[in-house]
């Protein structure tokens, strides 16, 4: 089992939709929970992070975390052509020193116009 | 403010070369990661330096190994190179802030291809 998980996608949206991305991790004691971008060609960009349980958002972006369920989502409301790029789940675990982060594989979102 | 520097951005090597690669950290920032990221393994974390010392390393073979400098810009080393070892190799750097919300800044990365 990987420490987290993604499903790869593609997911395909329409554009104005929401877009709903999951994401479960193996250490319950994982501490802090950070969405990243990416786009094809380019390095990761940080869409936000969360680190209490419930919801936060920003923008047309909201993340949910799930402690006792081990999980997190991001959903992103209104999508847009520009949404379509690889979103990646990472996590920093309660056994990993100084800023280690532990990436999901990504999932691929698609929005058509 | 400057973001976080890479260089160079491509290179290509042959098999049994070495290769080093440079970081320049955002200005303040003194923790550097390094991740390797394939299209098949995804985004893997190398090491991550802070204050001239290894804090962390990943499952990674000697081969690869790094440093960082007292100005916080770090370097990554492959020796040997191996064609498994073509990738993107990201260099990510934050402040080292007590609370649990330490966020990774990414560089654009080194793109590297072993012939």
């Amino acid at each position: 089992q990987k420490e987290v998980e993604q499903n790869s996608g593609p997911l395909s949206v329409p554009e104005g939709a929401i877009a709903s991305l999951n994401c479960t991790y193996s250490d319950r004691g994982s501490q802090s929970f950070f969405w990243y971008r990416q786009y094809s060609g380019k390095s990761p960009e940080l869409i936000m992070f969360i680190y209490s349980n419930g919801d936060k958002e920003d923008g047309r972006f909201t993340a949910q975390l799930n402690k006792a369920s081990q999980y997190v989502s991001l959903l992103i409301r209104d999508s847009q052509p520009s949404d379509s790029a690889t979103y990646l789940c990472a996590v920093r675990m309660i056994k990993a020193a100084g800023n280690k982060l532990t990436f999901g594989g990504g999932t691929r979102v698609l929005v058509k116009p | 403010k400057a973001g976080v520097t890479q260089t160079p951005r491509y290179l290509i090597k042959t098999r049994g070369q070495q290769v080093t690669l440079s970081c320049s950290p955002i200005s303040g920032h003194r923790s550097v990661s390094w991740y390797q990221q394939t299209p098949g393994q995804g985004l893997q974390f190398l090491f991550e330096y802070f204050s001239e010392t290894q804090r962390n390393k990943g499952n990674f073979p000697g081969r690869f190994s790094g440093r960082q400098f007292s100005n916080s810009r770090s370097e990554m080393n492959v020796s040997t190179l191996e064609l498994g070892d073509s990738a993107l190799y990201l260099c990510a750097s934050s402040l080292d802030l007590s609370s649990g919300a330490n966020v990774l800044t990414f560089g654009a990365g080194s793109r590297l291809t072993v012939l």
